[in-house]
């Protein structure tokens, strides 16, 4: 089991670039979830999905975020125009379903940082 | 809102002494508690977990304790080593598999 795979680990750009951060799931998980680590705020969830489909993205914060899942082996997070209030470290889950008692998995994580 | 809270950002210890991590919630739906364990670097890897019919979950040197009146639990690693420091996060799933985490706790055990 390779775990939940993110990509890239670090990404440096410029404010106004479009940021696209990566991940894959364990196979067979089929809910994924996207989590922001800050200093402040800890671990924040931006949005989840279910079989593929975005169950609740309440916690997105601004239309420049945005998540796809277009299969059940892969998922983006989108940041477009990114800001330096973005800086933070992404993380993306996964969770086996049937049971909302299953631990999350989680991937070692995107380091963000925009200058 | 924090929903869990961990008021504790730092704690050090003495390589074989007990440390005791807390968390308090303040959602009486919360029926399941996790804690993580998160290394420089990599993702928060899951530790152990309660349900909230248990007052107490033991692994190894690892225990969580329950007090659901007082909507609070903690973590005690006994004896505590030095490959224990690191960053920990309590959370609670809710329904639709939402997870509310703590701001964490940094533990440093010295040697």
């Amino acid at each position: 089991d390779a775990g939940v795979i993110q990509s890239p680990r670090h990404e440096v750009t410029e404010m106004g670039q479009e940021v696209t951060l990566r991940c894959k799931p364990i196979s067979g998980h089929n809910s994924l979830f996207w989590y922001r680590q800050t200093m402040m705020r800890g671990l924040e969830l931006l949005i989840y999905f279910n079989n593929n489909v975005p169950i609740d993205d309440s916690g997105m914060p601004e239309d420049r975020f945005s998540a796809k899942m277009p299969n059940a082996s892969f998922s983006t997070l989108k940041i477009q125009p990114s800001e330096p209030r973005d800086s933070a470290v992404y993380f993306c889950a996964s969770m086996e379903g049937g049971s909302q008692n299953s631990p999350l998995h989680f991937g070692n994580g995107t380091r963000l940082t925009v200058t | 809102d924090q929903q869990v809270k961990q008021n504790s950002p730092s704690l050090s210890v003495q390589e074989g002494r007990i440390s005791i991590l807390n968390c308090d919630y303040t959602n009486s739906m919360f029926d399941y508690f996790l804690w993580y364990k998160k290394y420089p670097a990599e993702g928060p890897t899951f530790l152990i977990s309660i349900s909230s019919i248990k007052d107490k979950n033991e692994d190894g040197r690892f225990t969580v304790f329950l007090n659901k009146s007082a909507k609070h639990l903690s973590l005690h690693i006994v004896p505590s080593q030095p490959g224990d420091s690191a960053v920990y996060f309590c959370a609670a799933p809710i329904t639709g598999n939402q997870f509310y985490f703590g701001t964490g706790t940094s533990l440093t055990v010295i040697p």
